[in-house]
């Protein structure tokens, strides 16, 4: 199957930093990209959705400022959490749907990063 | 509004065979997905069904009746690494994938 690859794995960060996670898909070009939450014992909470070259669209809640989400290849999106609180301290887990996942809409998910922000 | 039930938690034996339920209520469907999930991973792709019917895959079939609004996930000889969360999602009308909370699903030898 496709392969999406996220970087870091884990990251620990001080309160008020901010922190970068990339989203890579590197066998297809993902036209569409998801970025999800979940925190311990719940399932997964859609963010945000970006398309390649445009916006991101954010999930009712989900404060746009705070979460900055790039999406300027076909094959790379970001998020960025600016100023980091420790409530924002979550497993974050993009996933992308592209060419490779036809007309499944099938999506292919990176492995997760895990933030700890003390 | 849009909603997806599915038992918060199952046990079973190794060597046995467990059926996980899913019902929803969404606003248009473009196919229903079940999703295992490792504790502290990403969930990996187990199925897709957009007909009803049953789809076999090795030890794991999914089954979907769309005028019930139901689906189940079936896993038969079960192994202890299928000691995991299972997620049932459905595509809805505008294509974005709508989660149940999963099912944590724990095998006993």
């Amino acid at each position: 199957g496709a392969v999406v690859s996220q970087h870091p794995s884990w990251v620990i960060c001080k309160s008020g930093t901010s922190v970068k996670i990339e989203c890579r898909s590197l066998d297809f070009q993902a036209t569409t990209m998801f970025w999800y939450r979940q925190f311990p014992k719940q399932s997964l909470m859609l963010m945000a959705t970006s398309n390649e070259g445009s916006k991101a669209t954010y999930e009712q809640g989900v404060e746009k400022d705070k979460f900055l989400i790039n999406h300027a290849s076909l094959t790379l999106s970001t998020l960025t959490v600016t100023s980091a609180h420790p409530e924002d301290s979550s497993f974050y887990i993009c996933s992308a749907r592209g060419l490779a996942g036809g007309d499944t809409g099938e999506l292919f998910f990176g492995e997760g990063s895990r933030l700890t922000v003390l | 509004g849009q909603n997806i039930d599915q038992p918060t938690e199952m046990t079973a034996t190794e060597g046995a065979i467990v059926q996980i339920n899913c019902t929803y209520q969404t606003s248009g469907f473009n196919g229903l997905f079940w999703y295992q999930q490792h504790a502290g991973e990403a969930p990996t792709f187990l199925s897709y069904n957009v007909l009803d019917g049953l789809e076999e895959k090795g030890r794991f079939s999914s089954f979907l009746s769309r005028s019930k609004g139901y689906s189940y996930l079936l896993l038969k000889e079960l192994q202890m690494k299928d000691s995991a969360s299972y997620l049932c999602a459905v595509l809805d009308s505008n294509y974005q994938l709508i989660w149940g909370a999963g099912t944590k699903l724990i095998i006993k030898p």
